[in-house]
């Protein structure tokens, strides 16, 4: 089963900053089942992007989503003070079918 | 507007069963796969199972396998998630989730709000 590990644990910036989350799958996986959600508190996940790097409709072009195989991140230009928020990878595995989430990136204001 | 509204959580003795539903409108829901997620307190999102648009092909975490069921009533335009023999550790926000392709298990483009599982004596 293949684990995705997110880094750091804890990133903390300002408003204004460039912000860069990594995933790192423990094998190699395809472009096309990796996504990235953000999640506020008290709130559902919502989906930022898919297939690495499209983005999600209404996500602002600020967010930007990179990678390929076993290296993939998700970039936020220029921090708002609403993207201070918990981040997720997700990917699936064909063998066993199964649905993987990374343990999260909280984004908190410095 | 896609709206997927959970219910059925509350709180359960441990090796009792709970039913969650998800009532979906605002989008053909017979012709999307569907997926449950959970998010047991102040932790990460945990992927519980999914059932294809059709009915026909389901799959499960191995932390379901066995005691959970996944299903749907198109007619009823809803999704459902029967957990038997619950455990302490299924305590969680029960999350469902629409796929927005056909194929193979993909990504979640739209979540409900969830609805909270306690199980506690």
């Amino acid at each position: 089963e293949i684990v995705l590990t997110q880094s750091p644990g804890t990133l903390s910036l300002s408003p204004g900053e460039r912000a860069t989350l990594s995933c790192r799958p423990s094998q190699s996986v395809s472009s096309s089942y990796l996504a990235w959600y953000q999640q506020k508190p008290g709130q559902a996940p919502r989906l930022l992007i898919y297939g690495a790097s499209s983005r999600a409709t209404g996500i602002p072009d600020r967010f930007s989503g990179s990678g390929s195989g076993t290296d993939f991140t998700l970039t936020i230009s220029r921090l708002e003070p609403e993207d201070f928020a918990v981040y997720y990878c997700q990917q699936y595995g064909t063998s066993p079918p199964r649905v993987t989430f990374g343990q999260g990136t909280r984004l908190e204001i410095k | 507007q896609v709206q997927l509204v959970e219910s059925g959580g509350g709180v359960v003795q441990p090796g009792r069963s709970l039913r969650l539903s998800c009532a979906a409108s605002g989008f053909t829901f017979s012709t999307y796969p569907m997926h449950w997620v959970r998010q047991a307190p102040g932790k990460g999102l945990e992927w519980m199972a999914v059932i294809s648009y059709d009915g026909k092909v389901k799959y499960y975490a191995d932390s379901a396998q066995g005691r959970f069921t996944i299903s749907r009533d198109d007619s009823k335009n809803t999704l459902y998630l029967q957990m038997n023999s619950l455990r302490a550790e299924d305590t969680a926000i029960y999350f469902c989730a629409r796929d927005p392709r056909r194929g193979p298990p993909d990504y979640f483009d739209y979540w409900g709000q969830g609805t909270l599982v306690t199980v506690s004596s």
